[in-house]
């Protein structure tokens, strides 16, 4: 286990729902991550945090809104969501140049 | 454009045998790059680092070569076993002092026979 875990494990979501992804590390760290990683694609970096402040915003839909409300804890609401959508959520926090991964939130949206 | 090209094709190998993967990459600048693993349905795990003024990494079985001339690495599991089977990621930093901005390759998946 690397210290980052993330709820849920897996999520099933129609087009109209609203839900939210949560991310938790008590390493220490001072910066968050979330990425995307869908089927035969490389993994997508999307809202970066360094302490506590958005940092990078990779042209991500606003259908996507990340949270972060102190040094440990990251979220990901999400609202009207596309099929294309689905895919795994990984978090990840560093406080130097590697970082640690959650296990993910696999997402289908139906 | 950028990119980051890793062999998309498995690789088969047979243990006790040494696996090298390739990541190679066009119009980046990296400061430095990174090796993860991940293996299914789990999220990447670190392996090592190997900054643009080095040549060589090791840890334990595992070796790096960093060219940035070529804009390569070269990544070795000496002596693999069937427990080295996964995916096997490379990554590039756009580094700014605020949050390492990482950019993945589409990884490598590794299987050792027995």
């Amino acid at each position: 286990e690397t210290g980052v875990t993330q709820t849920p494990r897996h999520l099933v979501m129609g087009m109209t729902n609203k839900k939210s992804l949560k991310c938790e590390q008590h390493l220490g760290h001072n910066a968050m991550y979330w990425y995307k990683q869908s089927a035969k694609k490389p993994l997508e970096l999307m809202f970066v945090y360094s302490l506590e402040e958005r940092v990078e915003n990779n042209s991500v839909p606003s259908r996507f809104s990340p949270e972060c409300p102190n040094s440990s804890h990251l979220f990901l609401h999400l609202h009207t969501l596309q099929p294309e959508d689905s895919a795994l959520y990984l978090c990840a926090s560093s406080l130097g140049d590697e970082q640690f991964f959650g296990p993910g939130t696999r997402l289908t949206v139906l | 454009s950028q990119k980051i090209e890793q062999n998309s094709e498995a690789l088969n190998i047979q243990e006790g045998k040494t696996a090298t993967l390739t990541c190679n990459y066009t119009n980046y600048s990296p400061a430095y790059l990174q090796w993860y693993r991940q293996d299914p349905g789990r999220g990447p795990v670190f392996l090592l680092l190997i900054r643009e003024n080095e040549k060589e990494k090791r840890k334990e079985r595992l070796k790096v070569t960093f060219d940035t001339t070529l804009k390569q690495s070269l990544f070795h599991i000496t002596a693999s076993q069937p427990a080295d089977s996964a995916t096997y990621l490379c990554a590039l930093d756009r580094f700014k002092a605020a949050g390492n901005k990482l950019t993945f390759g589409g990884g490598t998946r590794v299987l050792v026979k027995p």
